[in-house]
């Protein structure tokens, strides 16, 4: 199977600019989570997606959004970007179902490498 | 909230020799620990996990975790380290049942295998 794919992989935009983020699962897996990681704050979960409804967000502002089509493939919205929103951006797939007991392993995409001038 | 730890920010090694890379958490409830390793410029990549069970666990590239529940930790283990083994490692715990989907990772160690 194919893994996580992310797209673009890198990206340069400015203060001020919104930027859309790509992220296609692991063929099956219905649920998608995206994670930021800076030298600073580490790895942070954003939120998950499961069947087109985001299932949890993490503690970030309502600047960073998300969505789940129909075929599980998700995108992430950042509006208004920031210096420090620079990050390497992460999504992650699992095949977690509707009654799952969460045991399952979350599979991780290269991410996508924002820098914000 | 559940955590976990990674007391050291960086791990040396000879090349050949045991390696250990630790992991403590805090949770209420059953652990569900992993392990993920990231090399320069990549995504995460699954290494282990702990869901129930033995208490030792047995993964990829030969690596394998003790689950420790007196002591709350969840170290990696590798009984001959490889220089290609030089990477970033994190410890993550999933997060309570009604987060859904979210782990909470530790801050990384750095691991340094030398020839």
């Amino acid at each position: 199977k194919a893994g996580v794919t992310q797209t673009p992989r890198y990206l340069i935009k400015t203060r001020g600019q919104q930027v859309t983020l790509s992220c296609s699962p692991i063929s099956g897996h219905r649920s998608v989570s995206w994670y930021q990681q800076t030298p600073g704050q580490g790895l942070q979960f954003l939120f998950e997606y499961f069947s087109e409804t985001q299932r949890n967000k993490g503690n970030f502002p309502g600047r960073f959004s998300g969505r789940q089509f129909s075929n599980s493939r998700s995108e992430m919205n950042v509006s208004t970007l920031e210096l420090g929103d620079s990050a390497l951006y992460l999504c992650a797939s699992s095949s977690r179902t509707s009654g799952g007991s969460y045991q399952e392993t979350q599979y991780f995409g290269p991410g996508t490498r924002l820098l914000v001038l | 909230a559940q955590s976990v730890a990674q007391p050291e920010d960086q791990v040396n090694v000879a090349e050949g020799n045991p390696l250990t890379v630790k992991c403590t958490y805090s949770v209420s409830g059953n652990p569900y620990l992993f392990w993920y390793v990231q090399y320069p410029n990549r995504g995460l990549q699954f290494l282990l996990k702990y869901i129930t069970g033995d208490n030792l666990v047995k993964g990829s590239y030969g690596f394998e975790a003790e689950f420790n529940k007196s002591q709350t930790s969840f170290h990696l283990k590798k009984p001959s380290a490889l220089v290609s083994d030089s990477a970033l490692y994190f410890c993550a715990v999933r997060d309570k049942v009604e987060y859904g989907n979210k782990l909470v990772f530790g801050a990384g160690t750095i691991l340094r295998v030398k020839s």
